[in-house]
């Protein structure tokens, strides 16, 4: 069975400081593992996505998250955390086989001036 | 950049009243997916749709809704007799295909917030 754990329902940075929010997974087979940000009144915007290429993955907007199987983690970072960043950001688990995705519960990022 | 719209944006209904809830994938996708928010929880998968038939569905998905690829364009979500614990934001999204070479992305829609009284 798949599935993500987001560590932390909420995180508070201040502008200009590094972002780190939370992801495990657990998955039978090897994973697809995505982050999607959901701004106020706004879709599900795709970040990034791992699909067995490259462990550091670069994505939009200077996000960027590290696979790392030994650690079932997938987590997302930004060295520098910016006004427009403040959003809902969600880890995502899938098979490359499969077309069901499994969402964690979210993680609120607040970014103080 | 291309976009998978919804409407309505929002919809008030009373319980027990049919609702339908419509997308437009992204027009080269092949797969199409429903996926409802209730406020505060997470997002749960509800159907994958491909080649004019349901390829997968949740427990959520029950008798009471149903999809539907009427034309080469709309994609749709009807709820038979709504119940309260139907309001939720229901979000479209498609992928232009799945697979061993590689996962597929969904591109998602803003959603459709559901009200049900």
């Amino acid at each position: 069975a798949q599935s993500v754990t987001q560590l932390d329902s909420h995180v508070s940075v201040s502008e200009g400081t590094p972002v780190l929010l939370r992801c495990n997974y657990s998955s039978s087979y090897s994973p697809s593992l995505f982050w999607y940000v959901q701004h106020p009144n706004k879709g599900l915007q795709l970040l990034l996505k791992y699909t067995s290429a490259a462990t550091l993955v670069k994505g939009i907007n200077g996000f960027e998250a590290e696979f790392k199987k030994s650690e079932t983690s997938f987590h997302l970072t930004k060295p520098s955390a910016h006004m427009s960043d403040a959003a809902e950001y969600f880890c995502v688990v899938t098979l490359n086989t499969g077309n069901q995705f499994y969402f964690g519960t979210g993680t609120s990022l607040t970014v103080i001036p | 950049e291309p976009e998978v719209t919804q409407t309505p944006s929002h919809q008030v209904t009373q319980m027990g009243q049919e609702v339908i809830l419509r997308c437009v994938p992204i027009s080269n996708h092949l797969y199409f997916y429903w996926y409802r928010q209730i406020l505060g929880q997470k997002v749960e998968f509800l159907v994958s749709f491909y080649n004019n038939e349901i390829s997968e569905k949740s427990e959520i998905f029950d008798d009471q809704f149903s999809v539907e690829r009427p034309d080469g364009s709309n994609f749709t979500l009807k709820i038979r007799s709504t119940k309260l614990e139907d309001s939720a934001m229901y979000f479209c999204a498609s992928s232009p295909s799945t697979g061993p070479s590689g996962a597929n992305v969904l591109t998602f829609g803003a959603g459709s917030r559901l009200t049900v009284l």
